[in-house]
């Protein structure tokens, strides 16, 4: 069993919909659960931290985190072409060690 | 302005030959890592460090090497033990917990 498990894609919708990004993992003491966005032959960037059980919204953005399903998504409302990209799922007990997803490759058509 | 720096963006490998890929940053960042990221695989852990002098081995260790001299410096030998070198090569580091990896630009690495 993989230890993060990211809905494979690749998914596609059109501009102005909600994108949905889903991830599970295997780890029940995880702590620290990041986001990141990654262009094609780009190197990743953080858009989103979440820690606790709820929802956190940044912009278009919002991370949603149930640690009893060991569940993490990502929404982004209003996707713009701009938002394709693949999107990586980060896990762990601490910032300083995390577990990678191998991703969603997210195409906003428009 | 702070960040990490890897260089070279590309390399060329021959058969047999050992390589060194850079990294350096200038975040006072405790922590240093080194990813693999092969085409729908995701990144895979190589080595990290959490302070100067000390690394430990990640999943994919085995034909690479890696020193931490200092704290702003992180450099990655691919030897030629490792038999299927290429990919893309990513640096990362952070400061504490909280706040997620900062990554290099990457290096791609190919066997020619």
């Amino acid at each position: 069993q993989k230890e993060v498990e990211q809905n494979s894609g690749p998914l596609s919708v059109p501009e102005g919909a909600i994108a949905s990004l889903n991830c599970t993992y295997s780890d029940r003491v995880s702590q620290s659960f990041f986001w990141y966005r990654q262009y094609s032959g780009k190197s990743p960037e953080l858009i989103m931290s979440i820690y606790s059980n709820g929802d956190k919204e940044d912009g278009r953005f919002t991370a949603q985190l149930n640690k009893a399903s060991q569940y993490v998504s990502l929404l982004i409302r209003d996707s713009q072409p701009s938002d394709s990209a693949t999107y990586l799922c980060a896990v762990g007990r601490s910032a300083r060690q995390l577990t990678f997803g191998s991703g969603t490759q997210l195409t906003v058509l428009p | 302005d702070g960040g990490i720096t890897q260089s070279p963006k590309y390399l060329f490998r021959k058969e047999g030959q050992n390589v060194t890929l850079s990294c350096e940053q200038n975040l006072n960042h405790d922590a240093m890592y080194w990813y693999r990221q092969d085409p729908g695989q995701g990144l895979r852990l190589i080595y990290y460090s959490q302070i100067v002098n000390d690394f430990q081995k990640g999943d994919i260790a085995e034909g690479y090497s890696v020193s931490r001299e200092k704290k702003e410096s992180f450099p990655l030998t691919v030897t030629s033990a490792q038999k299927n070198p290429t990919a893309f090569y990513l640096c990362a580091s952070t400061r504490t917990a909280n706040y997620g990896y900062t990554f290099g630009s990457g290096t791609r690495l190919t066997v020619v």
